[in-house]
């Protein structure tokens, strides 16, 4: 049982490129979440999937897309990096709403 | 105002120790409440909720003062090992959207 995985652990983007990054849990949780980690900031959330089919903005949005493959599969899109997209990128699921498991995280930046 | 507020440290503390942290958060719609804990560099990972009428497990004991609108984070007899970061979470309404995380408070236990 591997609870979140991500991929990848590290990548190092210039600015306008584009990258996918991947979340994959095997509790059979139904929601699944990006969040971004910055200094000072705390984890925020960037978009969440309650339920397989479904995605809906977080707090902060803009520049990211999302695509919830399947019940298991929650990946995270950049389509042009910015500098300010620099952070550390956590996935993370549930199944009752309340406790959150966290994946390892990816740590992005954009030069 | 910051929805929810900790004191981001450092705790520097002897081995042994007993050492609290407090958080406040703004929404009084709030009703669930938990800590999480963070080491260096890795994801965040539940470390307890927080009841009504407090609770404990183990070396820690968190409380909840929904008239004042804090909750707190006791630990007892200080391990070398529980130096980390502790991030205060309290959600909204019950919706899993409305998981806000403070910023995290460093405990550094010495030895």
């Amino acid at each position: 049982n591997a609870g979140v995985t991500q991929t990848p652990k590290f990548q190092v983007l210039k600015t306008g490129q584009s990258m996918t990054l991947q979340c994959a849990q095997d509790m059979n949780h139904n929601s699944m979440y990006w969040y971004r980690q910055d200094p000072g900031m705390g984890l925020r959330l960037i978009y969440y999937s309650a339920s397989e089919g479904t995605t809906d903005k977080g707090e902060v949005p803009n520049g990211y897309n999302v695509s919830r493959l399947n019940k298991r599969e929650f990946s995270l899109r950049l389509e042009s990096a910015a500098p300010s997209q620099t952070s550390v990128y956590f996935c993370a699921s549930d199944r009752s709403g309340e406790t959150q498991y966290f994946g390892p995280g990816t740590r992005l930046l954009v030069l | 105002r910051k929805e929810v507020e900790q004191d981001p440290g450092p705790f520097n503390v002897p081995e042994g120790a007993t050492v609290a942290f407090n958080c406040t958060y703004s929404n009084s719609a709030s009703q669930s409440f938990f800590w999480y804990r963070q080491d260096c560099r890795k994801e965040p990972k539940l470390l307890m909720s927080v009841y009504s009428s407090g609770n404990e497990d183990g070396r820690f004991t968190a409380q909840l003062n929904r008239a004042s609108q804090y909750i707190s984070l006791l630990i007892r007899d200080s391990k070398l090992s529980d130096s980390a970061t502790y991030l205060c979470v309290v959600i909204y309404g019950g919706a899993t959207n409305k998981l806000i995380f403070g910023t995290g408070t460093l405990l550094a236990v010495q030895p």
